[in-house]
């Protein structure tokens, strides 16, 4: 099983619809966990930690499930300008990367 | 208000040379990060460093050298570049290791392509 992973995509979604994207990870030790935007050819940007209780900021809501080992992230009343690549990182994913470890991301599509 | 730099942004290079990317911050993070970016792999850690002298291996760290001997920079030296190592690098910084409550700023990235 791959330490971090992601469904790819691409996820077309009409403007003003709410779209959900889930994470899994491997390693039930991981302590953080956090939510990158990135858009074609541009570094990734980081859109929100992951904290234990969920959190909320605007349009955005992320969730951890610990006992299911996945984070959502939720964008409700979703715009053209989210469109964009977004990638889950955890840390530690346990697979021996001392480090962030990124899943490879979801491609989400906004349509007008 | 710079934040973090990479240079060159786009580099060409023959196999069997040696390149050095450059990454810069003006935050005075303690921590500093290389990443590669490639398709089918999406973003992997090369090299870290904690601190001025401080660097530990990534995940692929093989083929590259890191230093820091300042705190604002971290360069990251191919020693013999191989057509494998054609890929996106993205140089990272932030003041912590990963909690949660900590931001990872990344520079705009090094295309480097070897032939």
């Amino acid at each position: 099983r791959k330490e971090v992973e992601q469904d790819p995509g691409p996820f077309n979604v009409p403007e003003g619809a709410t779209v959900a994207f889930n994470c899994t990870y491997s390693n039930s030790a991981s302590q953080s966990f956090f939510w990158y935007r990135q858009d074609c050819r541009k570094e990734p940007k980081l859109l929100m930690s992951v904290y234990s209780s969920g959190n909320e900021d605007g349009r955005f809501t992320a969730q951890l499930n610990r006992a299911s080992q996945y984070i959502s992230l939720l964008i409700r009343d979703s715009k053209l300008s989210d469109s964009a690549t977004y990638l889950c990182a955890v840390f530690p994913s346990g697979g021996g990367a001392d480090g962030l470890t990124f899943g490879k991301g979801t491609h989400l599509i906004i349509q007008p | 208000d710079a934040g973090i730099t990479q240079s060159p942004r786009y580099k060409i290079t023959e196999t069997g040379r040696q390149v050095t990317l450059m990454c810069h911050q003006t935050w005075s993070h303690s921590y500093m990060f290389w990443y590669r970016q490639d398709l089918g792999h999406g973003l992997r850690l090369i090299y870290y460093s904690a601190a001025a002298d401080i660097t530990d291996k990534g995940e692929v760290p093989d083929g590259y050298v890191v230093s820091r001997s300042k705190t604002e920079n971290f360069p990251l030296t191919l020693e013999s570049a191989t057509r494998s190592q054609t890929s996106v690098y993205f140089c990272a910084s932030s003041e912590s290791r990963f909690l949660v409550t900590d931001t990872q700023y990344f520079g705009p990235g090094t295309r480097l392509t070897v032939l």
